[in-house]
C-alpha cells in the first residue's frame, strides 16, 4: 500500500512570486487536506477536498487555493508569496471519517 | 485564540516508566480526539484516537483518557521506550471524524535509555 508522496521535497522562493505544491494521496483514499506547519507550532488546517470539491477550509487568505484531481491526487497554490508563507506543508489523505495519513511534507523558503 | 493548547513543550522519563501527555481544548464543539507522533523529517503519524461519547481508548501501550467536563485529554504510554522519543501533537475534529484537524503545539517527549 502506497502511502501519502508531497513535491517536491523542498522549495526555495522570492516574496511575490507563486507556487505550486503536490500531494499523491494514499491508494483509495478520497479526501485530501491541507496544512501549514510553521517552525515550533503545531500544523494549521488550510482547507480539504472531497471528490473534487473543497469542503471545508481554515482561516487562510484566498490566495492559498487548492485543486484535486479525479485520481484524488492534490495541488496547493499559494500566489504573492509572503515571508511568512515559509513553512512545512503537510498533505493528509483519508477515507470516510478515518484518521488522516501525512505526507512527509515540503519544506517552502520564502527569500 | 488557541482552541487546543499542550502547555508542556518537553517531557523527559526513564525508560520503562509512564509517559503522561496532557492536552486541554477550549472549543465545546469539538467531538473527536487524536494523538499523532513525530519524528524530525517525516510527516505526522497517527497513534490513536478517541470519540466524545468514550472517556477511555486503549491500543497496546498507548491508552488516552477524555475529560469532557474539564476538557482535557491525556495520552499514557506505558511502559516508554527510546523509540518513543518524538514530538507528540494532540488534534480535534468538530465533524466525530479524524479530518479538519485543529492541532495543538506540541510535546517533546524524550525517553532515557
Amino acid at each position: 500500500e502506497t502511502g501519502v508522496t508531497q513535491s517536491p521535497t523542498h522549495l526555495i522562493k522570492t516574496r511575490g512570486q507563486q507556487v505550486t505544491l503536490r500531494c499523491s494521496s494514499q491508494s483509495g483514499h478520497n479526501t485530501v487536506s491541507w496544512y501549514q506547519q510553521a517552525l515550533g507550532q503545531g500544523p494549521q488546517f488550510i482547507f480539504q477536498y472531497y471528490r473534487e470539491e473543497e469542503n471545508g477550509r481554515g482561516n487562510f487568505p484566498p490566495r492559498f487555493s487548492g485543486l484535486q484531481f479525479p485520481n484524488y491526487s492534490s495541488e496547493l497554490n499559494v500566489n504573492a508569496l509572503e515571508l511568512d508563507d515559509s513553512a512545512l506543508y503537510l498533505c493528509a489523505s483519508s477515507i470516510g471519517g478515518q484518521p488522516q495519513h501525512f505526507g512527509d511534507g515540503t519544506r517552502l523558503s520564502i527569500l | 485564540d488557541q482552541q487546543v493548547k499542550q502547555n508542556s513543550p518537553s517531557l523527559s522519563v526513564q525508560e520503562g516508566r509512564i509517559s503522561i501527555l496532557n492536552c486541554d481544548y477550549t472549543n465545546s464543539m469539538f467531538d473527536y480526539f487524536l494523538w499523532y507522533k513525530k519524528y524530525p523529517a517525516e510527516g505526522p503519524t497517527f497513534l490513536i484516537s478517541i470519540s466524545s461519547i468514550k472517556d477511555k481508548n486503549e491500543d497496546g501501550r498507548f491508552t488516552v483518557f477524555l475529560n469532557k467536563s474539564a476538557k482535557h485529554l491525556s495520552l499514557h504510554i506505558v511502559p516508554s521506550q527510546p523509540g518513543d522519543s518524538a514530538v507528540y501533537f494532540c488534534a480535534a475534529s468538530r465533524n466525530n471524524a479524524g479530518n479538519m484537524l485543529t492541532f495543538g503545539g506540541g510535546t517533546r517527549l524524550m525517553v532515557k535509555p
